[in-house]
């Protein structure tokens, strides 16, 4: 069954250092995401992504954020300059069309800042 | 009042029982729920997709939605030990992007 891929599994980074989080979603899917989820929190939307630009976007990705899909398989989290309260789980998600269709995970990626 | 709350346990039950996961919501005009599956060190697992009010059955799994009460559940039957995770409800935001708002997520062993 196809799966959304997310690498590296683990990221250690120092504070103020930037980071960048890949994904490679289903290869049929079109709208691409980016989720968290802080120890012990819910899972919280970041970012949906569709036809090469932000589509929605939460409050907490701010400037320091950004989205990209450089090729036609790969999408990716960047953050400029990492905080200590940065450190979370980060998922990756798509689907194949907006709206309400299911979303499907990868298995995420754990930031750690020093 | 949260979007979406959810009782986030934990829940142990023994091998075989029949396990209820609830969660409420506040806004009436969510119309499509979902329940994943969260595996320690794993990501989300789509497990159930639901559509307005009723009951959805999968194998060992049934989703119900009243949404007049505004409450989903998942059934677990026969409940089994790899059947113990954390089980999420999840509820796209409706005229976006498909955001999905998450159930703080229940934690459930099943033990044997």
């Amino acid at each position: 069954e196809p799966e959304v891929t997310q690498t590296p599994s683990h990221q250690v980074t120092q504070m103020g250092q930037e980071v960048i989080l890949r994904c490679v979603p289903i290869s049929n899917h079109l709208y691409f995401y980016w989720y968290r989820q802080i120890l012990g929190q819910k899972v919280e939307f970041l970012v949906s992504f569709y036809n090469n630009e932000i589509s929605e976007k939460s409050e907490i990705f701010d400037d320091q954020f950004s989205v990209e899909r450089p090729d036609g398989s790969n999408f990716t989290l960047k953050i400029r300059s990492t905080k200590l309260e940065d450190s979370a789980m980060y998922f990756c998600a798509s689907s194949e069309a907006g709206g309400e269709e299911p979303q499907h995970f990868g298995d995420g990626t754990r930031l750690s800042i020093l | 009042q949260k979007e979406v709350e959810q009782d986030p346990g934990p829940l142990s039950v023994p091998e075989g029982a029949i396990v209820s996961l609830n969660c409420t919501y506040s806004n009436s005009a969510f119309q499509y729920f979902m329940w994943y599956r969260q595996y320690s060190r794993k990501g989300p697992e789509l497990l159930m997709y639901t559509y307005s009010s009723g009951n959805k059955e999968d194998g060992r799994f049934t989703a119900q939605v009243d949404k007049s009460s505004k409450y989903i559940s998942l059934f677990i039957r026969d409940s089994q030990p790899s059947d113990s995770a954390t089980y999420l409800c999840a509820i796209p935001r409706p005229g976006g992007y498909n955001k999905l708002i998450f159930g703080a997520g229940t934690r459930l062993a099943v033990h044997p």
